[in-house]
């Protein structure tokens, strides 16, 4: 129980287009979902809290017009890049916490999503 | 400002001995602690948590302890596997956060050699 899958896994676009990344929860209602980003050899960087059916919240320095997030059912979250540049090129990765499996807050993480802009 | 710190970025042992990865904190206000493991393109996954009750979670060959005073803990594995070889991330919650995000540390990378 309690998986996560991501798709795309791995996409290629050009600037200035934008990308929708999606996160479902496949056998759990997940009412929070995060999304983080990752650099190379860097650690996890949680760039916003996605909670069903309401708008997200988006941490220090990370811009919400640019990146969208929509959390219209208890199981599919998205991330929607916006304008996409160069340096938004990135590792993203979705969570959820299903608080009838998970203990405390644990959370059950996707495969992630390879974003290369060129 | 980086609040859980994992200050060795890398750690080489070999099979059949014990790895020790060290996690430390400032957020008093952090209870709930939790270890994952992260191979290369794929998300983490949970390895094993502890809580701020306690000092030390058990699982199979893997073992975290918890220093609430000097704000550290640790992940022992052992023995440990070449299997084991992946990146190791201890993250964080606070108790005064209802949506239980998580703050991550820069992460461990683990070779375990033959």
């Amino acid at each position: 129980g309690a998986v996560v899958s991501q798709h795309p896994s791995r996409v290629i676009c050009k600037s200035g287009t934008s990308v929708k990344i999606e996160c479902r929860s496949l056998d759990f209602q997940a009412t929070t979902m995060f999304w983080y980003r990752q650099f190379p050899k860097q650690s996890l960087m949680l760039m916003a809290t996605s909670n069903e059916g309401s708008k997200a919240t988006y941490e220090q320095g990370v811009e919400k017009d640019k990146f969208l997030i929509n959390h219209a059912s208890l199981t599919l979250s998205t991330l929607t890049v916006t304008s996409a540049h160069p340096e938004d090129s990135s590792f993203y990765i979705c969570s959820a916490r299903d608080p009838g499996v998970s203990s405390y807050n644990e959370q059950f993480f996707g495969p992630g999503t390879r974003l290369t802009v060129l | 400002d980086q609040q859980v710190k994992q200050n060795s970025p890398s750690l080489s042992v070999q099979e059949g001995r014990i790895s020790i990865l060290n996690c430390d904190y400032t957020n008093s206000m952090f209870d709930y602690f939790l270890w994952y493991k992260k191979y290369p393109a794929e998300g983490p996954t949970f390895l094993i948590s502890i809580s701020s009750i306690k000092d030390k979670n058990e699982d199979g060959r893997f073992t975290v302890f918890l220093n609430k005073s000097a704000k550290h803990l640790s992940l022992h594995i052992v023995p440990s596997q070449p299997g084991d070889s992946a990146v190791y991330f201890c993250a964080a919650s606070a108790v005064d956060d209802s949506w239980g995000k998580l703050q991550f540390g820069a992460g461990t990378q683990v070779v375990v050699t033959p």
